[in-house]
């Protein structure tokens, strides 16, 4: 039973526009989530990050925002630049900060 | 920044072979490493948790004496798919913790064939 979730496999956005990556959880012990962005044939990399104390991080042109009650999270990427084109990945953890569970990710597709 | 290389990036064996990927932090010490494998178009599934100097802690489902690790040193962790067989191919993917309260940083990744 996957306890991260991404439903949407792939999203396609105008550069300049406003990208929205979505996940949802199921464990409530969940407390630290991640979001990772994946090249192809390249390992996942750091994007952002958000502990459950807070319900918005910023970090440059990416927003993560955190809905503890609905359980989910989301990536905000604004302005969407072409170069964001690649597999999102969120992940999350309780407790052991680096054991993650990770949903099954969202390719975006950012057009010129 | 940190680096983890991860060995080979792909690799073709036939059944009832076995094989070793290797998984290295090349310019920090980590106590510990994660194992994932991935199905196409699937979330990264929690393997195993690997501590350098003791035992691997697998994830419930996951066969120990199928999937062999061994963290001998700060630097390396390695997975042996021992008895390979088709549904063993997948990617295998490594991560290494630097500290607690740092992001992990990933290897490339191994996709395996067994043919």
């Amino acid at each position: 039973d996957q306890q991260v979730k991404q439903n949407s496999p792939s999203l396609s956005v105008q550069e300049g526009r406003i990208s929205i990556l979505n996940c949802d959880y199921t464990n409530s012990m969940f407390d630290y989530f991640l979001w990772y962005k994946k090249y192809p044939a390249e390992g996942p990399t750091f994007l952002i990050s958000i502990s459950s104390i807070k319900d918005k991080n910023e970090d440059g042109r990416f927003t993560v925002f955190l809905n503890k009650s609905a359980k989910h999270l989301s990536l905000h990427i604004v302005p969407s630049q072409p170069g964001d084109s690649a597999v999102y990945f969120c992940a999350a953890s309780a407790g052991n900060f680096n054991k993650f569970y990770f949903g099954s990710g969202t390719k975006l597709n950012v057009k010129p | 920044g940190a680096v983890v290389s991860q060995h080979p990036s792909r690799v073709i064996c036939k059944s009832g072979t076995s094989v070793k990927i290797e998984c290295r932090s090349l310019d920090f010490q980590a106590t510990t490493m994660f194992w994932y494998r991935q199905f196409p178009k699937q979330s990264l599934m929690l393997m195993a948790t690997s501590n350098e100097g003791s035992k691997a802690t697998y994830e419930q489902g996951v066969e120990k004496d199928k999937f062999l690790i061994n963290h001998a040193s700060l630097t390396l962790s390695t997975l042996t798919v021992t008895s390979a067989h088709p549904e063993d191919s997948s990617f295998y993917i490594c991560s290494a913790e630097m500290d607690r309260t740092s992001p992990l940083h990933f290897g490339n990744g191994t996709r395996l064939t067994v043919t």
